[in-house]
């Protein structure tokens, strides 16, 4: 299995542009996280899916964040517009299982550097 | 509001030392805690799971305790490796409301010096 597929790798842009992470969870699995980690703040939930649809955006930070999960295999994390505050890395998980608490997943993640 | 604590940030330890990683949790009404190992510029590997209803669990050279009454956690390494070198978070469950949460440490830092 190849795991949990996240592009870019690294995307770096400027103040105000839209940013779009992408995520291929891996076959099978039930449930979506996106995760963002700064020095700062940590390891910070901001939103799951379970069976596509979300269950808990509380984490998501200002409107400015949006995530999808059209299907199964696929899901996007946006920020329009990004501002430098928005730097971090940008994880996103999955598990066979519909909990937070059960074994998630890790992709390599995004690293996000907004000028 | 739960927190998750881990003291020190950082540590560095010679080849072959038994050591120990600790956690603190605030609000004892956890539903599992987990630690993850974490390489630099890669994601978050699960090592070890625990039940709230356990205490302990043990997977090679690792092993993690449990005490919810008193909220902390800890992860012993035996006989560490240079190999053992990366960020160990521990992470924490429990309800809030409706939804079930998932509360991470910082981590710590490890260095392994051959």
């Amino acid at each position: 299995d190849a795991g949990v597929i996240q592009s870019p790798r690294h995307e770096v842009t400027e103040m105000g542009q839209e940013v779009t992470l992408r995520c291929k969870p891996i076959s099978g699995h039930n449930s979506l996280f996106w995760y963002r980690q700064t020095m700062m703040r940590g390891l910070e939930l901001l939103i799951y899916f379970n069976n596509n649809v979300p269950i808990d955006d509380s984490g998501m930070p200002e409107d400015r964040f949006s995530a999808k999960m059209p299907n199964a295999s696929f899901s996007t994390l946006k920020i329009q517009p990004s501002e430098p505050r928005d730097s971090a890395v940008y994880f996103c998980a999955s598990s066979l299982a519909s909990e937070v608490w059960d074994e998630q997943f890790f992709g390599p993640g995004t690293r996000l550097t907004v000028l | 509001k739960q927190e998750v604590t881990q003291i020190p940030a950082a540590l560095s330890v010679p080849e072959g030392e038994n050591l120990v990683l600790n956690c603190s949790f605030t609000d004892s009404a956890i539903y599992n805690l987990q630690w993850f190992r974490q390489d630099p510029g890669k994601g978050l590997t699960s090592l070890l799971l625990i039940q709230s209803s356990q205490r302990e669990q043990t997977s090679g050279r690792l092993n993690a305790s449990l005490d919810k009454s008193s909220g902390r956690s800890t992860l012993y390494i035996a006989a560490s490796q240079p190999g053992d070198s990366a960020t160990y978070l521990c992470a924490v469950s429990s309800l809030t409301g409706a939804n079930s949460k998932l509360t991470f440490g910082k981590g710590i830092t490890l260095s392994v010096r051959p």
